[in-house]
């Protein structure tokens, strides 16, 4: 079956302990992006890349890293979360270009305490 | 941040009956996309408009695009209750060799069996 699989579905952390959202898509896609949704800010964009070793920033990447060593894969990391961090995230990914839309993960909700 | 806005913010109709949700852009657009969110799930993606189209169709859903107006409708005719989620309009842009989906906050709808 054709999906985007994020892990884990919950987290609960304590502020500044590093952790990793793990992504991964087999669809052979080029293109993958990390989003947070914020009750009353709608989804944001984190980071996105359009292919293997290309990463580019989006609207919120301050305290993200991400990489692209693997197509397949897109890990988010939080090297020190704090409780603004707190949101629910999700990774999508779709063929390059203009006229794909995009495949959703189940999600991916993070609690920082 | 290019964010698309919907409106309304919340609708609630009777199952049977049609709704019409709304979308505007800020700026020249490749794409416009809607897609529907179960509570706290995963985005689906159910349609896709380019720039150069006018009107869609696919199933109950039928998109129409002005971007003399830079605004999108989302009709969904004949409703169910189970078409009750949120909806979202995502615009694509393109530009310096990158490509950017951007989402609005959303419409809730509630459709009453």
């Amino acid at each position: 079956e054709a999906q985007v699989t994020q892990n884990p579905r919950y987290l609960i952390t304590v502020t500044g302990k590093k952790l990793t959202v793990t992504c991964s898509q087999n669809m052979n896609h080029e293109y993958m992006s990390w989003y947070r949704q914020d009750p009353g800010l709608g989804l944001r964009q984190i980071y996105y890349s359009m292919n293997v070793e290309v990463t580019d920033k989006g609207d919120v990447p301050e305290g993200y890293k991400v990489s692209r060593k693997e197509k397949r894969n897109f890990p988010l990391i939080l090297e020190s979360p704090s409780p603004n961090q707190t949101s629910l995230y999700f990774c999508a990914s779709s063929l390059m270009g203009k006229g794909y839309g995009y495949t959703f993960g189940s999600g991916t909700r993070l609690t920082v305490v | 941040s290019q964010q698309g806005e919907e409106d309304p913010q919340a609708l609630s109709i009777q199952e049977g009956e049609n709704a019409t949700m709304n979308c505007s852009y800020k700026t020249s657009i490749n794409n416009l996309q809607w897609y529907r969110q179960n509570s706290g799930r995963g985005l689906v993606h159910l349609i896709l408009i380019r720039s150069n189209e006018r009107e869609k169709h696919s199933g109950r859903l039928r998109v129409t695009l002005d971007t003399s107006k830079k605004s999108s409708s989302l009709l969904i005719t004949a409703s169910r209750a189970a078409d009750t989620a949120s909806y979202f309009c995502a615009a694509g842009y393109s530009g310096a060799g990158s490509y950017q989906l951007t989402f609005g906050k959303g419409t809730k709808l509630s459709v009453i069996p």
